[in-house]
């Protein structure tokens, strides 16, 4: 079956850099999203990642190795704007989105 | 990145009526538009997958006589909840994908409160 793993819960200090980790066995890979989803609002695209290695944009990077079925999401300089849920999903060989339960972010003064 | 605007945002109904909920691509071609629901504090659930001019596909478990999808055009495609009841109360979210496309780009969301 299809699986995607990710903590859920996790709670950081604002100011500090907080990495949330997604393992995942798909039929097939297409692609790795990240997305941030605020309580009571739609997901909103954070990130891609398709090939290996780490694609930064701005406070928020996101890290793949397809070899190890892993991705992470890197959040620096944690502002409170930041709590939120955050999603990974693999594309699959049928290019059907698979969801991860996702990540609830608590950022503590 | 791409614009997805849904309408209504929020509705509030009778049971046993019917609502229907808009889907648009703003300034995109969306071949491929998804619905998803969405009960608090609980994981997205994918309805349906819907192309352009065909029937939507419908996931386990999904009345499709009940949630009715049409996708008549590559911005706009339609949610119809059928006979509405108390327990389809919830957060109806539906995204876009363009042709080609890899990234599915979300609407703001439809609150629906079946009373």
């Amino acid at each position: 079956g299809q699986n995607i793993d990710q903590p859920t819960e996790m709670t950081a200090t604002e100011g500090a850099i907080v990495q949330i980790n997604c393992t995942y066995q798909t039929s097939g890979f297409n692609g790795l999203f990240w997305y941030q989803q605020h309580a009571g609002e739609a997901p909103t695209f954070l990130s891609y990642n398709v090939l290996d290695g780490l694609e930064e944009k701005g406070r928020f990077s996101s890290f793949l190795s397809r070899s190890k079925g892993y991705s992470y999401l890197l959040l620096k300089e944690l502002q409170m704007k930041d709590s939120a849920s955050y999603l990974c999903a693999v594309l699959d060989s049928n290019y059907q989105l698979i969801w991860g339960a996702g990540t609830k972010l608590i950022i503590k003064p | 990145g791409a614009v997805v605007s849904q309408h209504p945002s929020w509705v509030i109904c009778k049971s046993g009526t019917s609502v229907k909920i808009e889907c648009r691509s703003l300034d995109f071609q969306a071949t491929t538009m998804f619905w998803y629901r969405q009960f608090p504090k609980q994981s997205l659930m994918l309805m349906a997958t819907s192309n352009e001019g065909s029937k939507a596909t419908y996931e386990q478990g999904v009345e499709k006589d009940k949630f009715l999808i049409n996708h008549a055009s590559l911005t706009l495609s339609t949610l119809t909840v059928t006979s509405a009841h108390p327990e389809d109360s919830s957060f109806y979210i539906c995204s876009a994908r363009e042709l080609k496309g890899r990234v599915e780009f979300f609407g703001p969301g439809t609150r629906l409160t079946v009373l």
